[in-house]
C-alpha cells in the first residue's frame, strides 16, 4: 500500500554492477504489477510490467521477478549505469481504476 | 499517439491565493485521469481520480478540489493555498480497459 509519509530508502551501487530493488505488496487480489523510474524533477516513466500469471519478465537490461506466495516484487538492473540513477517505484493493481504505489527506492550509481 | 500535457511546470504562490493546475490528454478518448502529489523525497499520494466527465473521486480530505469539464481535461484547484500544499503535482491517465499509468511532466508548486 501507500507509504507517502516515509523517507525514501536508498540503494548505492557501483557502476557496472547489477542492482536489485525490492518491493512488497499487500493486496492479494492484485493481478498486474509495474515498475516506474522517476528522474529528479520529472514524472515517473514506465519501465516494465508483469501479470500475475508470470513469475519473471525480461526487458532491455531489466528483469522483474514476482513471488506471489510472499507478495514480493523485484527489479533487477544489469550493468548499472549512471543514467539509471533515479527513484524506482513499484505499483500493483487489482483493477484498472486505481494503482497502489510502493514507497519508492532511490538508486544512486557510484562512478 | 497519446500524449499528456501538464502546466505550468513550476509555480510559486503566496499563502491564501487560489490555484489552478491543468492537465490535458491527446490521442485518446474517455481516459481515466488522476492527480497525484509527491512531497520532496516521498512517495506518491493519490489525490483525485476521474472515470468520466463530471465524475470525481477524492482520496483524501484536503484543501484541494478537482474538476473534469471535458473528456480529456482534468483541473486541480484550490480557493486558498496553505503552506502544506507545496509539492510536486503529477497528472496521469490510463485507458479504460488498460492497466498502468502514463504520467505528465509534473508541476512543482511552492507556497510561500
Amino acid at each position: 500500500g501507500e507509504s507517502v509519509g516515509l523517507h525514501l530508502p536508498t540503494l548505492s551501487v557501483q557502476e557496472g554492477d547489477n542492482s536489485i530493488i525490492n518491493c512488497a505488496y499487500s493486496n492479494s487480489a492484485s493481478d498486474y504489477f509495474i515498475w516506474y523510474k522517476q528522474e529528479s524533477g520529472k514524472g515517473p516513466q514506465f519501465i516494465i510490467d508483469i501479470r500475475s500469471n508470470m513469475d519473471k519478465r525480461q526487458g532491455q537490461r531489466v528483469t522483474v521477478l514476482l513471488n506471489k506466495t510472499v507478495k514480493h516484487l523485484s527489479l533487477q538492473i544489469a550493468a548499472t549505469q549512471p543514467g539509471d540513477s533515479a527513484v524506482y517505484f513499484c505499483a500493483d493493481s487489482g483493477g484498472y481504476q486505481k494503482v497502489t504505489f510502493g514507497t519508492g527506492t532511490k538508486l544512486q550509481v557510484i562512478p | 499517439s497519446q500524449t499528456i500535457h501538464q502546466w505550468p511546470a513550476t509555480l510559486v504562490q503566496p499563502v491564501g491565493s487560489p490555484l489552478s493546475l491543468e492537465c490535458t490528454v491527446e490521442g485518446t478518448s474517455n481516459p481515466n485521469l488522476y492527480w497525484y502529489r509527491q512531497a520532496a523525497g516521498r512517495g506518491l499520494q493519490l489525490l483525485f481520480y476521474s472515470v468520466g466527465i463530471g465524475q470525481i473521486s477524492s482520496e483524501v480530505p484536503q484543501n484541494l478540489s478537482a474538476s473534469r469539464p471535458q473528456d480529456r481535461q482534468f483541473i486541480l484547484s484550490s480557493k486558498k493555498l496553505l503552506l502544506s500544499d507545496s509539492g510536486f503535482y503529477l497528472c496521469a491517465w490510463t485507458a479504460v480497459s488498460a492497466y498502468g499509468y502514463t504520467f505528465g511532466s509534473g508541476t512543482r508548486l511552492t507556497v510561500v
